[in-house]
Parts: C-alpha cells; structure tokens; sequence
C-alpha cells in the first residue's frame, strides 16, 4: 500500500523559509489522489495547509496561501511544501497525506509527521 | 470557512462503555465528513468516510451516523487500544477543516 514520508530540516530561523518533502513509495504519485499537507501544533489540533495535485494544481488555505508553495516532482515521486516567513506560530509537526478526491475527501494515508520548530 | 465543532472536548470511559462524540457543522455538509483517532507521538489515523463508510480494517466496534449539520462517532465497546483523541472533518468546501478533538481518557 502506498506509504509517505516526510523528509527536511527540524529547525528554521524565525523569518526564514521552511522547505520539507513528501516521499510516496508503494504507489505513483500521478494516481488519481490529490497530495496534502497538514500540520498540528504542539499540544493543538489539525490544520489543512493545501494540497496538489500530480499536473501541479493547487488549492490552499486562504490564512496560509500568501506565504505557502507546493510542487510535484513525478520523475522522483514526492512532492514539497515550502512556507515562507516563518514565525513560531509556524512551529508544528508537519504531516503528509494522501487526499482521496471522491465525492467526499479524506486524508489517507498519513506520512509519520516530522517536527519543525522556528526559533533562533 | 465552515467550522466544525466537537463535543465533548474530553471524556472518561470504561473499558466496555458505549462512547459518542458529536461533530456539528456551521452550515450544512451533507454527508461529506470524516473521523480519524489519533495517538500520542503518531500520525491519525482514518476510521471512517462520507459520514457512516467504515475505513478497511478498522473495527465494526466503530461506526458513523449524520447528515447535513450533526454528524455522530460511536464506540459500541470501548477497548484499551481506543484511548485517544478523535477528530472530525469536513470536506464540502475548502479550506478544509477539523473540529478540536475530543479526547478519550480511561476513568
């Protein structure tokens, strides 16, 4: 089955950029699932940064979108999250998921989570 | 944005018990909402899509109802490995969003 996992550094400087990748193996990651990034603050509850799909569509959410950018990169099948201008409210761990795009949408399979703090 | 709010934001249970936690909708969703559990140090987890489909693999102990606003997750017998936080999910309209979670605790 298809599994994902997130790769990139776990500390940023405050008002840096934080740049993480998503491998997919055990699937393409040109199937018909749109790719997302959620990501949960310490202590705090989930929240929906965007997703992608293979031709490179995108959808963000709107408190994010002016500082967030993702990509595709079939020949090595992941895809990116870069978020630009970070603060500590910024600090969380970062989950990747597969985003089921039928009628309803929901997020499977969850990449482990990778832990990203912004601090000097 | 369409806010999802779950209740309660904590429970204690038994193991045995028959737990339900509620998810309302600030407008109507139809059927398009999810539940995951989620684990301490792990990622979530799906349990169950479009309101009531339960996830292959995830035990019949749980199961989904709702429609339109209020939507329900029971636990039919709640078991050792149950213990987590639960959250909802709709997907009828971006951006997507989850209710806080409700976290089940051992009494």
């Amino acid at each position: 089955q298809v599994q994902l996992q997130e790769s990139g550094p776990g500390l940023v400087e405050p008002s840096g950029t934080l740049s993480l990748t998503c491998a997919v193996s055990g699937g393409s990651i040109s199937s018909s699932n749109w790719w997302s990034w959620v990501r949960q603050p310490p202590g705090k509850g989930l929240e929906w940064i965007g997703e992608i799909y293979h031709s490179g569509s995108t959808n963000y959410n709107p408190s994010l979108k002016s500082r967030v950018t993702m990509s595709v990169d079939k020949s090595k099948n992941q895809f990116s999250l870069r978020l630009s201008s970070v603060t500590a409210a910024d600090t969380a761990v970062y989950y990747c998921c597969g985003l089921i795009a039928a009628a309803v949408r929901w997020f499977d399979p969850w990449g482990q989570g990778t832990l990203v703090t912004v601090s000097s | 944005d369409i806010q999802v709010t779950q209740s309660p934001s904590s429970l204690s249970a038994s193991v045995g018990d028959r737990v339900t936690i509620t998810c309302r909708a600030s407008q109507s969703i139809n059927n398009y909402l999810s539940w995951y559990q989620q684990k301490p140090g792990k990622a979530p987890k799906l349990l169950i899509y479009a309101a009531s489909s339960l996830q292959s693999g995830v035990p019949s102990r749980f199961s989904g109802s709702g429609s339109g606003t209020d939507f329900t997750l029971t636990i039919s017998s709640l078991q050792p490995e149950d213990f987590a936080t639960y959250y909802c999910q709709q997907s009828y309209s971006t951006p997507l969003t989850f209710g806080r979670g409700t976290k089940v605790e051992i009494k």
